[in-house]
């Protein structure tokens, strides 16, 4: 079965570059969420699409940005990086009627930030 | 305050035990989801097992079991029979109000390393 493709897996950049990190969840998924996972933190959640609008919206920083696009696929921004961006960024996803509430998660994208 | 508490940030169990991983949870919602979710070293998040707030059974899947006591906010994990390949981080997270779009809410986590 499709899981949530995350890409790229890893990603090293140097302080105040950006990255970008993209997000393709599940086919028939309409709600995407994102999660910043420090070392040897819990996952933090930053942000949430539903139908290419943010629904949700936890502790991402001004410098982050993210959009949903038309097919579903979401992309997180990071600029002027910092060293405390080192982390494990999830993307998770999820059927918008789904009865549970689980979230289906990506493998991460592991940033490093020299 | 914590919504979501795992008071052990590390337990031990020998192949083929049992081990109880612990959670707490604090919400006035009269409707939420409780998750478990397994971390391997290898970083995935993976799901384990689900508890609704009205499920009057607790939660089975195979070797996981959710030990659910609602007057007490509890929702413990219970492994039978571990295995070598059980050894991980593991974090209870919890969905408040009826299932739509809220996010989950993860707590510390415990790791688990099961010895031979």
């Amino acid at each position: 079965a499709a899981g949530v493709i995350q890409s790229p897996r890893h990603l090293i950049k140097e302080k105040r570059e950006t990255a970008t990190l993209k997000c393709y969840p599940i086919p028939r998924h309409d709600t995407v969420y994102w999660y910043q996972q420090g070392p040897g933190q819990d996952p933090q959640f930053l942000i949430s699409f539903y139908e290419k609008m943010q629904s949700d919206k936890g502790s991402i920083p001004d410098r982050f940005s993210a959009q949903q696009f038309s097919d579903y696929h979401s992309e997180l921004n990071m600029s002027s990086l910092e060293l405390g961006d080192s982390a494990l960024y999830f993307c998770a996803s999820r059927p918008g009627a789904f009865l549970s509430g689980e979230l289906f998660f990506g493998e991460g994208s592991r940033l490093t930030v020299l | 305050a914590q919504k979501i508490t795992q008071t052990q940030p590390g337990m031990f169990v020998q192949e083929k035990e049992a081990v109880t991983l612990d959670c707490t949870y604090d919400t006035s919602d009269q409707s939420y989801g409780l998750f478990w979710y397994k971390q391997p070293s290898s970083g995935e998040m993976i799901f384990l097992i689900y508890q609704g707030s009205y499920d009057e059974q607790n939660a089975t899947e195979g070797r996981y079991s959710l030990n659910f006591q609602k007057a007490r906010k509890s929702a413990n994990l219970v492994i039978s029979a571990s295995q070598l390949g059980d050894s991980a981080m593991y974090f209870c997270a919890m969905r408040e109000g009826a299932p739509g779009y809220s996010t989950l809410t993860f707590g510390k986590g415990t790791m688990l390393l099961v010895s031979p």
